[in-house]
């Protein structure tokens, strides 16, 4: 069965510094890869997605995510953190060989950027 | 702008009294879908459309229905709310059905069933 596992809760970083959130995968075919961002009272807005190709993928307002398919994962990535990254971030997956055109979300990890 | 809109954004209800949830995209998408976030587990889907005329169930489509009589339209309903429906919806759209494309999601509109 697919699944999306984001092990961590919350990540905390200071500002200025570089941030990861983790997420890790399981599909039975290739998978289609995304990252989401929701921000306080707001909804969903699309980061960045893998499809195929170039394993480090190029997103919005600075984000990166790296694609590792031996260690079925898709870090999200940022170089220097800012106070207004902080929000709560979303893995999907979507199974290559899906009927359906679902995303099967991880749990969400909450990125607190300290000042 | 292009964009899917869902209203209303915030509900109040009562057991038992029926109420539907409305979704529009101006994107002329094919897909849409609805989704419920519920702290721990993240998103799950409900229903989905993979064009006019054309539903069908999601994980968690117990004691919701929902219509696609427009291409633009997605209305979700609950015929009977109870306290478990209290949630946050999510209403997504993408251009294909297939593939890689990108769902882009609604505002969302956050339930209370009393």
């Amino acid at each position: 069965a697919q699944s999306v596992a984001q092990p961590e809760d919350q990540v905390n970083v200071a500002e200025g510094n570089p941030l990861t959130v983790k997420c890790t995968y399981s599909v039975s075919g290739n998978p289609y890869l995304f990252w989401y961002v929701q921000y306080p009272n707001r909804g969903l807005q699309f980061l960045l997605k893998y499809i195929t190709g170039d394993n480090l993928v190029k997103g919005s307002y600075g984000f990166e995510a790296e694609f590792n398919k031996s260690q079925t994962s898709f870090h999200l990535k940022k170089p220097s953190a800012l106070v207004s990254d902080s929000a709560l971030y979303f893995c999907a997956v979507r199974d290559e060989g899906g009927a359906t055109n679902k995303l099967i979300f991880g749990t969400g990890t909450l990125l607190a950027v300290q000042p | 702008e292009a964009q899917v809109t869902q209203n209303p954004r915030y509900l109040i209800t009562v057991t038992g009294k029926k109420l539907t949830v409305t979704c529009s995209q101006n994107m002329n998408h094919e897909y849409m879908s609805w989704y419920r976030q519920d702290p721990g587990l993240g998103l799950r889907q409900i229903y989905y459309s993979m064009n006019v005329e054309v539903t069908d169930k999601g994980d968690v489509p117990e004691g919701y229905k929902v219509s696609r009589k427009e291409k633009r339209n997605f209305p979700l309903i609950l015929e009977s709310p109870s306290p478990n429906q209290t949630s946050l919806y999510f209403c997504a759209s993408s251009l294909y059905t297939s593939g890689g494309g990108t769902q882009y999601f609604g505002p969302g509109t956050r339930l209370l069933v009393l």
